[in-house]
């Protein structure tokens, strides 16, 4: 079993709204967690990194939150634009070690 | 950060031939990772490639058929080796900051096996 789960899968928003993913993971000890943005056919790109004294981080409009209690992490995109299709992972990291999520494919139409 | 560039960026192959991938960075780094991406799911580690020794292969990944060089701080190559229709999958070539922690990726070799 995946330590690291996302949901949903996928969704589809349209422009200008915004939308949450959500990240939980079982992985222990944690060290931190990161957000990556991926496009298609190109390699990740980072957005957050959190650790674990950190509850909140925003890069533009990308919000990520982080309860290091309850395992959770959610990453909040506002005012959707075109540019934010793609798919975006979910990493927890823990020794050095990585766990990546399956990621959750954002598709926003006009 | 680091730029990292992956040669080639798509392939089609044929059954049983080997196909070998290109990782070049600009900047000298001591660890370089290669990532199997197979659609729709999450990115795994295949094994981490240090300058002057063997590569260092997770659970389910062989030497055999992933064989790795290294040959300097900033290149490194993987090779898919008789490749079958179940290797078709994106391979990632990656590197860590080694300062904040954060992972830069090549833009991927997208490999289809028929």
């Amino acid at each position: 079993k995946n330590q690291v789960e996302q949901s949903p899968q996928s969704l589809i928003i349209l422009e200008g709204k915004n939308c949450t993913l959500q990240c939980n993971y079982t992985v222990s000890p944690f060290s931190n967690l990161r957000w990556y943005k991926q496009d298609t056919g190109r390699g990740p790109v980072s957005l957050t990194i959190m650790t674990f004294s950190e509850n909140t981080k925003s890069n533009g409009r990308y919000t990520a939150t982080l309860d290091a209690d309850t395992k959770q992490s959610s990453l909040h995109i506002t005012a959707s634009q075109l540019s934010d299709s793609a798919s975006y992972i979910c990493v927890v990291s823990a020794r050095y070690k990585l766990s990546f999520g399956a990621g959750t494919t954002v598709t926003v139409r006009a | 950060s680091a730029v990292i560039s992956q040669k080639p960026s798509r392939d089609i192959c044929q059954r049983g031939t080997s196909l070998t991938i290109q990782c070049q960075v600009d900047s000298q780094v001591t660890m370089m990772f290669w990532y199997r991406q197979q659609p729709g799911q999450s990115l795994t580690l295949i094994a981490t490639a240090n300058q002057g020794s063997e590569a260092t292969y997770e659970s389910g990944f062989v030497i055999d058929k992933f064989p790795i060089s290294r040959p300097n701080l900033t290149f490194s190559t993987l090779t898919v080796s008789n490749m079958s229709p179940e290797d078709s999958s994106i391979y990632l070539c990656s590197v860590d900051s080694g300062v904040t922690g954060e992972l830069f990726f090549g833009e991927g070799s997208r490999l289809t096996v028929l």
